[in-house]
């Protein structure tokens, strides 16, 4: 059973506001929300965690609810460059057998245009 | 730091050969993690580890082998190369609190099997 769920592709222009949302309806109280960003040909890279409210960075800001059950990941003002898969992911649990959550899925795939 | 480092770049297999793609980080992490990806695919899981010693089967385990006999190796064996293994593979290292985990991904190695 997937532990996250998020949309396989959006597209949008150049210089608007993207929001990515993903949902996590069973995360555990106290885990943390990562978003990765994946370009073509390079492996995936972090760029925002976040446990509740709103985390900022340079790159993207991070709005989680209250009931902690999605994410939005914003990225302002995009550029053709933002063009990418991101993924969201709660912490994997170890335990003989496997590693629940260690799975990227597919992610989103955002396209943007001119 | 070098971070994560994977080699080769680029290997042509024969069938029924067999390599060893190389993994080193040097962030002294305790968690590695070996996936490949296929063209439009997300990442999936081959192997894992939680430490030196210690490794165990992700989603695609079957026709690899790891072992850990360092913190900061982490080496992939295909014992008898299948055209079906044709893909990009990525090595991943982490650091996890438990509830916060961060991934850092190598660059890949493209391996084509004919």
């Amino acid at each position: 059973l997937a532990k996250t769920t998020q949309p396989i592709s959006m597209d949008s222009y150049e210089g608007q506001e993207v929001n990515i949302t993903c949902s996590h309806n069973n995360i555990a109280t106290n885990d943390y929300i990562t978003w990765y960003q994946q370009f073509p040909s390079q492996g995936p890279r972090f760029i925002i965690q976040g446990y509740k409210t709103k985390v900022t960075n340079e790159v993207a800001s991070l709005f989680i609810p209250a009931d902690r059950k999605s994410s939005t990941l914003s990225l302002p003002r995009v550029s053709l460059s933002d063009t990418a898969v991101y993924y969201c992911l709660t912490p994997p649990r170890y335990s003989g057998g496997g590693a629940d959550g260690l799975t990227f899925g597919k992610g989103t795939h955002l396209i943007i245009q001119p | 730091n070098a971070g994560v480092t994977q080699t080769p770049k680029f290997q042509v297999l024969k069938t029924g050969q067999s390599m060893t793609l190389q993994c080193a980080q040097d962030m002294n992490h305790e968690y590695m993690s070996w996936y490949r990806q296929d063209p439009g695919m997300g990442l999936r899981l081959i192997h894992y580890s939680v430490g030196a010693g210690i490794t165990d089967q992700g989603e695609v385990p079957n026709g690899y082998n790891v072992s850990r006999s360092t913190t900061e190796d982490f080496p992939l064996r295909l014992l008898s190369a299948a055209p079906s293994q044709t893909s990009v593979y990525f090595c991943a290292s982490s650091y996890s609190t438990g509830i916060q985990e961060t991934q850092y991904f190598g660059p890949g190695t493209r391996l084509l099997v004919l």
